[in-house]
């Protein structure tokens, strides 16, 4: 059974830095590609980032681009989101999500979601 | 940026009536679109993919259509269960990747 453990939430001060990780089991993790989506309280579905199977080839949002940074270790299956200079807007839930191939394809399986909160 | 929308933005029908929601993209992207299913306080689920394939495990009564800019999905019996916000995907070439706005489903 594939599974995705989103952790490392929490409410952070506008400019700070937090990093997510994504714990992954139930499949062959340095095979697929990753990525996170974030949901800001009460709205839709925003794609954040995504990572190529051997971390090679990474995407941005412009709205988090030369702020986030994703990148993963396929010896730990895990997904990380470095995220820098926080600002309020990037208030939101961030769920990890499995590709279905090895780079920017639709996500199969989805994460339980980490809160991330960014007020002063 | 090809830019995804969604109509209506909700709706509101009875069990056992069909619903159609249509996603639109501002430029073609073949059939390279998903649906989502996500009802209230979970993560969202995968139900369509290549516009017209149902992912395993999602009931036949729902369904996809579509190519190049415009798409559909379909309900033919509603549901209780049904009631969640429906998101299609592009995923095509370049990203971003972009979810249209969200189409919410009652009863």
């Amino acid at each position: 059974e594939v599974q995705l453990l989103g952790s490392g939430g929490g409410l952070m001060q506008p400019g700070g830095s937090l990093r997510l990780s994504c714990t992954a089991s139930g499949f062959s993790f340095g095979s697929y590609g990753m990525g996170w989506v974030r949901q800001a309280p009460g709205r839709g579905l925003e794609w954040v980032s995504g990572i190529s199977n051997s971390g090679g080839t990474t995407y941005y949002a412009d709205s988090v681009k030369g702020r986030f940074t994703i990148s993963r270790d396929n010896s730990k299956n895990t997904l990380y989101l470095q995220m820098n200079n926080l600002r309020a807007d990037d208030t939101a839930e961030y769920f990890c999500a499995k590709d279905h191939w090895v780079r920017g394809s639709y996500f199969d399986y989805w994460g339980q979601g980490t809160l991330v909160t960014v007020s002063s | 940026d090809i830019q995804m929308t969604q109509s209506p933005s909700s709706l509101s029908a009875s069990l056992g009536d069909r619903v159609t929601i249509t996603c639109r993209a501002s430029q073609g992207i073949g059939n390279f679109l998903a649906w989502y299913q996500q009802k209230p306080g979970q993560a969202p689920k995968l139900l369509i993919y290549g516009a017209s394939t149902l992912q395993s495990g999602v009931p036949s009564r729902f369904s996809g259509s579509g190519s190049g800019t415009e798409f559909t999905l379909t309900i033919t019996s509603l549901q209780a269960e049904d009631v969640a916000t429906y998101y299609c995907q592009k995923y095509n070439s370049a990203p971003p990747w972009a979810f249209g706005p969200g189409t919410k489903v009652d009863i």
